[in-house]
């Protein structure tokens, strides 16, 4: 079974301020896609990261695959209050099966 | 952690037929589970939530006579797609929150993939 640990599990930062959401693993994922998930709603997907060592940026967004493809990144310069949701990561293996982190809940105060 | 599992993890199924997906909580009751479908791809599309003891709600355009969800118990919701054809072949996965806890925060079950022949 592949585990994807997810950290941290909560934040609340201030308006402003940058972040860093990681998502490990031991094993290697061909692929790992980044979510973001408002309440009632479904998660969105942000990005997907392919090759080891990519990074993608999405405005203040920078998401980053590990060069052995086990881990990843999600770096938000100057958060704001419309940055706050639940950020997710999911690994997909050579099956197409994904692998879920257990979440970050992002809350930035005004 | 917290964990979801669901049953079976692979199936392929002639067209016309049935197929039932369970979702379990393992370790903490969930009075709502999510049921979600990924196209390759694409993002994860919310179809349904399923609550325990009372009918799903089903998201626009997600047929509910042919995706049936039964939410029977605190640990178990299962989804049932009726008369399969090859358009529903998909990856389709559950999650849960725990019942104590915020709906914000769910766990995310391995998912089952669909190919319907």
């Amino acid at each position: 079974t592949q585990l994807l640990e997810q950290s941290p599990q909560f934040l609340s930062i201030q308006e402003g301020e940058n972040l860093t959401v990681y998502c490990n693993s031991s094993s290697v994922f061909s692929s790992l896609q980044w979510y973001r998930q408002e309440p009632g709603e479904g998660p969105v997907l942000l990005v997907t990261v392919v090759t080891g060592g990519e990074v993608k940026k999405l405005k203040r967004l920078t998401f980053q695959f590990g060069d052995a493809r086990k881990d990843s990144s999600l770096h938000i310069t100057a958060a704001q209050p419309g940055d706050t949701g639940l950020y997710l990561c999911a690994g997909e293996n050579a099956g197409n099966m994904l692998t879920f982190g257990g979440g970050t809940r992002l809350m930035v105060k005004p | 952690g917290a964990v979801v599992s669901q049953h079976p993890s692979w199936v392929i199924c002639k067209s016309g037929t049935s197929v039932k997906i369970e979702c379990r909580s393992l370790d903490f009751q969930a009075t709502t589970m999510f049921w979600y479908r990924q196209f390759p791809k694409q993002s994860l599309m919310l179809m349904a939530t399923s609550n325990e003891g009372s009918k799903a709600t089903y998201e626009q355009g997600v047929e509910k006579d042919k995706f049936l969800i039964n939410h029977a118990s605190l640990t178990l919701s299962t989804l049932t797609v009726t008369s399969a054809h090859p358009e529903d072949s998909s990856f389709y996965i559950c999650s849960a929150p725990p019942a104590e806890w915020s709906i914000d925060t769910q766990y995310f079950g391995p998912g089952t993939r669909l190919t319907v022949l």
